[in-house]
């Protein structure tokens, strides 16, 4: 079936402004989780969703984040205010349980320039 | 804390071979993981290791050894599009997430 679907694939926002993330994980797959990649860096964990559980949110680097995760599918990530600093891109990956011992499957990344 | 480093870059030739170093300091140990990642690209899936030792697949192998807390990533006859960065990353039993290094750029030149 499909892989892991993110949109929009580019965006570019002002200073201040809100923005939404939308992540559509592989059909199945219980767990669902969000990265941050800056330019020429790895991967900073942000947040994970797991079933109907608690979300892992340890990883969001400050309060102007936020995500959520509709009936257990498409997860949207909403930055509010936005900074410079917030630019880079987000990538969402899904895997069939969260076992930590499971491969990630990554969607393509939406790629945030804020102005 | 939690740690993973891993070389910046690395150059090497087409046709030759390259050892890519990875080396962790995790408070839980699931595995580790190689994803390769075209510039532009989402991360994609190389290999797996629990165990220690040496996994072969095809011109990729990846090596662990849990008492040193160090893996490597050796690619064989290099090809240009072998050029990509390369993440090594943990399964952390201590939360329910992987923890991933900053990535090594691999470039392959003529």
């Amino acid at each position: 079936g499909a892989g892991v679907s993110q949109s929009p694939s580019n965006k570019v926002t002002e200073k201040g402004k809100d923005v939404e993330l939308r992540c559509d994980p592989i059909s199945g797959h219980t767990a669902l989780y969000w990265y941050r990649q800056s330019l020429g860096q790895g991967l900073e964990f942000l947040i994970y969703f797991q079933g109907n559980s608690a979300p892992d949110k340890s990883g969001l680097p400050s309060d102007r984040f936020s995500a959520e995760r509709t009936g257990g599918s498409v997860s949207t990530l909403t930055i509010q205010r936005t900074q410079q600093e917030d630019s880079a891109v987000y990538l969402c990956a899904s895997s069939p349980t969260g076992s930590t011992n499971e491969k990630l499957f990554f969607g393509s990344g939406t790629q945030l320039s804020v102005l | 804390g939690q740690n993973i480093d891993q070389p910046t870059e690395m150059t090497a030739t087409e046709g030759a071979i390259v050892q890519i170093n990875c080396t962790y300091q995790t408070s839980g140990f699931n595995g580790l993981f190689w994803y390769q990642q075209h510039a532009g690209e989402a991360p994609t899936f190389l290999s797996y290791n629990v165990l220690d030792g040496l996994e072969e697949k095809g011109r990729f192998s990846s090596f662990l050894s849990r008492s040193k807390g160090y893996s490597y990533l050796l690619l064989k006859e290099l090809q240009m599009k072998d050029s990509a960065s390369y993440l090594c990353a943990v399964g952390n039993t201590g939360g329910f997430k992987t923890i991933f290094g900053a990535g090594t750029r691999l470039f392959v030149k003529a």
